[in-house]
Formats: structure tokens, C-alpha cells, sequence
């Protein structure tokens, strides 16, 4: 079945740049999601890449897409406190009319030191 | 902003009672989620349910899963018998048509069978 798979932590200093990486195995992957969980909270989608694309930017957020080495990368610009979260790595497969599960990787916990 | 609700936000039964978590999906949205995530571990997709059945299910989703929108605005996971290993978060999502659309995630329910 399908994988995805993600680092576990991530320490970075504030106002520098993050980057999450994430792989996946599943070659009809449609769309790609990064998804932010805060704790005790739900998950936030934050943003998301269709699969013929190379590169998304929104904001402080640039995600890049590798499809031939299926790897997923989210770029955090001028990291903050505030975006000390999991983040999620998610991945939709080959659309079919009934609905569209989604994988999700293992999630990073992303910190965010003074 | 419309959201995905689900009530309540924390269930504690004992083992063997059956729960019904509760959620209202976004209101023009067709297509129903629940995923599950227990402590420590990824989120787990398991049921889609879109036209009033079930779409696609996992194999976590055996016969003591249920779902139904028994109105036109929630959407109900049953547990007809609680398992120790049922307790997770439960996720709630939805989305408005399958192709190129996202899913919205609810806030959670946090289950746990003593």
C-alpha cells in the first residue's frame, strides 16, 4: 500500500528558514498536502501542490515537489515561535468518483528556539 | 469561515460501551471522512462515505465501525463495542467535490476506553 514517510523532530532558531521533507511511494499520487497540528488541536491544512507542478509558493511557505524521486519538501521562510507545531505530509491518490482517502506521513515536530 | 465541528470534544467510556462521535461537516461539502490518530502515531484514514454509502473503508474499519448521516447535516461514527486499542483521536473531515479539492479537517474527538 501506499507510504509516506517524514523525519521525526526539527530544531530550528528563530527567523531562520525551515525546511520539512517528506517521501511517499505512491507513484499515482494526485495532490500533496502539508497539514499543521498544534497541540491538542486539529489539523490545519496549510497548503497543498497538484503532482504536474515543481513548486508552490504562499507566503513564507514554499513547497517544492521532486515527482520522479516522489519526494515532498515544505520550506518555512523566517521561522517564528508560533510555528513550533507537527507537521503532516499528506497524499492523495489516483482520483476515483467515491472519494479520495488520504495518506499521511508520520508527522515532524518542528521546534522553534530563541 | 466554514468549518468542520465535531462533538464532543472528549469521550471516555469503558471498554465494551458503544460511542457515537458526533460531526457537522461543511454545509455544501459531499464527501465525508473519519480518520483516526492514535497517541504518538499517524493519522489513520478510515472510512469515506459519499451518496449516502460507504465509498471506501480500511482494514481498521471492521464490523463494530459504523457511520451515518442520519440528517442533512451530521455525520456519526459508531463503535458498537469500545476496544482498549480503540482509543485515539478521531478526525472528521469533509470536502465539497473530489477532484482538486481539499479536505477540511474538525477539531477532534479524543476517545478513551478504560
Amino acid at each position: 500500500g501506499e507510504d509516506v514517510e517524514q523525519s521525526l523532530f526539527l530544531s530550528v532558531r528563530e527567523g531562520d528558514s525551515s525546511v520539512i521533507n517528506c517521501t511517499y511511494t505512491d507513484s499515482s499520487s494526485t495532490y500533496l498536502y502539508w497539514y499543521k497540528q498544534e497541540p491538542g488541536a486539529g489539523l490545519q491544512l496549510l497548503t497543498y501542490i497538484f503532482s504536474n507542478m515543481d513548486m508552490k509558493q504562499d507566503q513564507r511557505l514554499t513547497v517544492l515537489l521532486n515527482k520522479k524521486d516522489k519526494h515532498l519538501s515544505l520550506r518555512i521562510a523566517d521561522t517564528q515561535t508560533g510555528d513550533s507545531a507537527i507537521y503532516f505530509c499528506a497524499e492523495k491518490g489516483e482520483l476515483t468518483g467515491g472519494g479520495n482517502k488520504l495518506t499521511f506521513g508520520t508527522g515532524t515536530q518542528l521546534k522553534v528556539e530563541l | 469561515e466554514p468549518e468542520v465541528t465535531q462533538t464532543p470534544s472528549h469521550q471516555v467510556t469503558q471498554m465494551g460501551q458503544e460511542v457515537i462521535l458526533r460531526c457537522v461537516p461543511i454545509s455544501n461539502h459531499l464527501y465525508f471522512y473519519w480518520y483516526r490518530q492514535i497517541l504518538g502515531q499517524k493519522v489513520e484514514f478510515l472510512v469515506s462515505f459519499y451518496n449516502n454509502e460507504i465509498s471506501e473503508k480500511s482494514e481498521i474499519f471492521d464490523d463494530q465501525f459504523s457511520v451515518e448521516r442520519p440528517d442533512g447535516s451530521n455525520f456519526t461514527l459508531k463503535i458498537r463495542s469500545t476496544k482498549l486499542e480503540d482509543s485515539a483521536m478521531y478526525f472528521c473531515a469533509s470536502n465539497r467535490q473530489v477532484a482538486g479539492d481539499t479536505q477540511y479537517f474538525g477539531p477532534g474527538t479524543r476517545l478513551t476506553v478504560l
